[in-house]
């Protein structure tokens, strides 16, 4: 069964310090993997998308890792602001389903002063 | 166009009533998805469409759902006899070709 799973569930963090989400999956086989961030009650915006050959890719102050032989992807924020606070969304997509993106439940980040 | 839209943003509804919700994608974009979240938790992949042609139905879709896109633009999402389960955000995607999916503001459905 395909599966993303993210940690920390949730994490609270001071304003300008950095922090680092993880995700690991299980979907295959393997065709891209996004990171999304979503604001509460609002939906869920791109911030990058890396396939198989990709191993880093950066969005300003977000920097997103993959590493397909162990099937692991980190979201790096840099010096974090207010805004930044919401939940980052991991999700992967398996070659040939065009149709399903496997979602993660996500990490809900609070940026605090 | 600025993105996918959705509407209504917000819709309360009584126990057993009907409801439908509209999303109209990105122009030119040929897919269309439907997702429903819940508190707490990811999206669930609930239909998706290329064009006008609904390729793909998730378990989740009840005989009590139906979602169209007749022309291949916009799609509804009906909901018969709502239950208090149906409570929650249905989100609206659409892409191109590529795996770029951009994401509507989310219908919030509270069944009362």
């Amino acid at each position: 069964k395909n599966q993303v799973e993210q940690s920390p569930q949730s994490l609270i963090i001071l304003e300008g310090k950095n922090c680092t989400l993880q995700c690991n999956y299980t979907v295959s086989p393997f065709s891209n993997l996004r990171w999304y961030k979503q604001d509460t009650g609002r939906g869920p915006v791109s911030l990058t998308i890396m396939t198989f050959s990709e191993n880093t890719k950066s969005n300003g102050r977000y920097t997103a890792t993959l590493d397909a032989d162990t099937k692991q992807s980190s979201l790096h924020i840099t010096a974090s602001q207010l805004s930044d606070s919401a939940s980052y969304i991991c999700v992967v997509s398996a070659t040939g389903t065009a149709s399903k993106l496997t979602f993660g439940t996500g990490t809900r980040l609070q940026v605090t002063l | 166009d600025t993105g996918v839209s959705q509407n209504p943003r917000h819709k309360i509804t009584k126990r057993g009533q009907n409801v439908t919700f509209r999303c109209d994608p990105i122009s030119e974009h040929n897919r269309l998805y439907w997702y429903r979240q819940t508190l707490g938790q990811g999206p669930e992949f609930l239909t998706y469409f290329q064009n006008e042609a609904q390729l793909e139905k998730s378990r989740l879709l009840s005989d009590r759902f139906s979602a169209e896109r007749p022309k291949g633009s916009f799609s509804t999402l009906e909901i018969q006899r709502t239950e208090q389960g149906d409570s929650a955000m249905y989100l609206c995607a659409s892409s191109l070709k590529g795996p770029e999916a951009f994401f509507g503001q989310g219908t919030r459905l509270t069944v009362v």
